[in-house]
């Protein structure tokens, strides 16, 4: 399995507080990525990174920002969370000559 | 913008009887494909990855298919168990971009 960790795995919350989730690789992979994953959505992408301090938007990004400033680490922060940004979180990255893409094992996070 | 549709969304088989899963996608310009394996509650798992000049990759009791011309995979599961049991995803990666687009999945149920 690929080298990618996710912190916390859970979290509740309350409705206008900040959130940060964590993601760190051990693959010194160029690409990573943020995803939402909710029944009848499926995976959406959030944000995504193509090296550090490179972001760019992905489709559902309004209301994160993410930062990365070091290759293996990829920080997705909410702001002031809401109760639709309850979800499930993935991390994911990719890279090397194949291009495979990896995910990390996810973030359950309740925003009361 | 490429659309990737997996039909049927749910399938259900008695152990022992060969899966097949199909993946459809719009613009034939790729950069490879992959299908994806996830269990409930659980991150998304590689299981094959084709690449766009390759027809087709094995994994044990997996083959999966790739044919560019009619924008078509299939993920052929070989006799199988309830351990099979999860969602499949199909992705599609552009030949020009770094971000996957994925299908909705195939939920599968093998029945003992």
């Amino acid at each position: 399995d690929a080298g990618i960790t996710q912190s916390p795995r859970h979290k509740v919350t309350e409705t206008g507080t900040p959130v940060t989730l964590r993601c760190h690789q051990t693959e010194n992979h160029r690409y990573m990525y943020w995803y939402r994953q909710d029944p009848g959505h499926g995976l959406r992408l959030i944000h995504y990174s193509y090296g550090v301090k490179d972001t760019d938007k992905g489709e559902v990004s309004d209301g994160y920002s993410v930062s990365r400033s070091k290759t293996e680490d990829f920080l997705l922060t909410l702001e002031s969370a809401t109760s639709s940004q309850t979800s499930v979180y993935f991390c994911s990255i990719s890279g090397g000559a194949t291009g495979e893409q990896f995910f990390g094992p996810g973030t359950r996070l309740t925003v009361l | 913008k490429q659309e990737v549709t997996q039909i049927p969304a749910a399938l259900s088989v008695p152990e022992g009887e060969n899966l097949v899963l199909n993946c459809s996608f719009t613009d034939s310009a790729i950069y490879n494909l992959q299908w994806f394996r996830q269990d409930p509650g659980k991150g998304l798992t590689s299981l094959l990855l084709i690449q766009s000049s390759q027809r087709e990759q094995t994994s044990g009791r997996l083959n999966a298919s790739l044919d560019k011309s009619s924008g078509r995979s299939t993920l052929y599961i070989a006799a199988s168990q309830p351990g099979d049991s999860a969602t499949y995803l199909c992705a599609v990666r552009p030949s020009n971009d770094y971000k996957l687009s994925f299908g909705a999945g195939t939920t599968v149920t093998v029945r003992a």
